[in-house]
């Protein structure tokens, strides 16, 4: 196991209701990833942050959000659901956020939008 | 634009012969590449990435990758497979700040 964790595991929302998923990092690391995996498809980036500044950002619009906090724990919100928001969401920890540094995941949220 | 492919959707071996999944990229400069397994209702696993030097990368679980340049090609490879194998397996390159991943290819390992 990584050590990354994230809660919920599995979340069964409505459109258009609001979700907050969250991720405790590795210990020792200082970024955070998440990232969307579609029903077949690869994980696309969604953002990153760093030291609690998001450090970069997918093609997602701007009512997915995130937060990092001290304890470089993470939150990813995502506001007014749509169908298409129905995904595992993953979030990844890494000890730095410099080019090629492992990004190490955790288990994963199912979100279900009905 | 900075790309993973990985060619096939699935790939079947029997238990004890070699594997190869493959993963092709396109980037301009340096690749960081890395493969990723990831087991039914799990997150992905990190198995080994190519940053710089030896163009033959091991990992984990008896895993190996080789990266080769001019065919901007880096294969996952394993000399015996087992049942246990079987899986999903993702190539991904790091660009900047994220990395990209592949489609993804199902390894199904035959008894």
């Amino acid at each position: 196991e990584t050590g990354v964790t994230q809660s919920p595991t599995h979340l069964i929302k409505t459109r258009g209701q609001q979700v907050t998923l969250r991720c405790s990092s590795q210990s020792g690391h200082n970024t955070v990833s998440w990232y969307q995996q579609a029903l077949g498809q690869g994980p696309q980036f969604i953002f990153q942050y760093y030291r609690e500044e998001e450090n970069g950002r997918g093609n997602f619009p701007p009512r997915f959000s995130g937060l990092q906090f001290p304890n470089y724990s993470s939150e990813l919100n995502v506001n007014a659901l749509e169908l298409d928001d129905s995904a595992l969401y993953l979030c990844a920890s890494s000890p730095t956020s410099e080019s090629g540094d492992t990004q190490y995941f955790g288990p994963g949220t199912r979100l279900t939008v009905l | 634009a900075q790309s993973v492919a990985q060619p096939e959707d699935q790939v079947n071996v029997a238990e004890g012969n070699p594997l190869t999944v493959k993963c092709t990229y396109s980037v301009s400069g340096n690749p960081y590449l890395f493969w990723y397994v990831q087991y039914p209702n799990r997150g992905l696993q990190f198995l080994l990435k190519y940053i710089t030097g030896d163009n033959l990368v091991k990992g984990s679980y008896g895993f190996e990758a080789e990266f080769n340049k001019s065919q901007t090609s880096f294969h996952l490879k394993k000399p015996s497979a087992l049942v246990s194998d079987s899986a999903l397996y993702f190539c991904a390159l790091y660009n900047t700040d994220k990395l990209i991943f592949g489609t993804g290819t199902r390894l199904q390992v035959f008894p």
